[in-house]
């Protein structure tokens, strides 16, 4: 996998969009970028995932940088429960020998 | 649909016994991973399991080991327990091997305390 660089904290007022920035300037070209959060004390869960073009799904947004060398998920209306760590990863779809490489995340805390 | 299903929750052991970890897939799912998460290492890969075949491994020693059954339920064991073993144990599934759909589903994992 290629090694993603996110900032360690964020703080978003509740209500506004979250913008989590992801560095993955040695990504190659068939590698996808994964969005994962983790809330305290459960498994990690799954937010977007793209290649080349942004992506939305019901949860959030991710958009891609044309040269692909960084992204930026978007959660569009911040909730206190999107408080959680956020894990950026670039990994091939057919999977890594290595598994999914979780980093140390950005943890984006909410406030009322 | 139920999720991953993760047993035990809690388990407190000490050094030198061994511990067997159970996981249930989703229903469908043939693909089963273990990641092992520790406040110092993160989020680091132990092996994945397709159709009762260890398909990857990750870095770590031989007292980490696990299986798949027929019915894609997995288990792993951790032999010789050492106190730097106490981590939060969590498995994933997803429908075939390697991710291919992009997402991983997570059990809420299984927390093991080693005195």
């Amino acid at each position: 996998d290629a090694k993603t660089t996110q900032p360690p904290s964020m703080d978003c007022a509740e209500g506004r969009a979250a913008n989590l920035p992801c560095n993955h300037s040695t990504i190659s070209g068939n590698e996808y970028v994964y969005w994962y959060r983790q809330i305290h004390s459960q498994g990690p869960q799954y937010i977007i995932h793209g290649l080349k073009n942004n992506e939305t799904n019901e949860m959030a947004s991710l958009i891609i940088t044309e040269d692909r060398k960084s992204s930026t998920l978007i959660l569009p209306h911040a909730t206190l429960r999107d408080t959680a760590v956020y894990y950026c990863i670039a990994s091939y779809s057919g999977g890594g020998a290595d598994g999914l490489t979780f980093g140390k995340g950005t943890h984006l805390i909410i406030q009322p | 649909k139920a999720g991953v299903t993760q047993t035990p929750r809690y388990l407190i052991k000490t050094r030198g016994q061994q511990v067997t970890l159970s996981c249930s897939p989703i229903s469908g799912h043939r693909s089963v991973s273990w990641y092992q998460q520790t406040p110092g290492q993160g989020l680091q890969f132990l092996f994945e399991y397709f159709s009762e075949t260890q398909r990857n491994k990750g870095n770590f020693p031989g007292r980490f080991s696990g299986r798949q059954f027929s019915n894609s339920r997995s288990e792993m064991n951790v032999s010789t327990l050492e106190l730097g073993d106490s981590a939060l144990y969590l498995c994933a599934s997803s429908l075939e091997a390697g991710f291919d759909t992009g997402e991983l589903f997570f059990g809420e994992g299984s927390r093991l305390t080693v005195l």
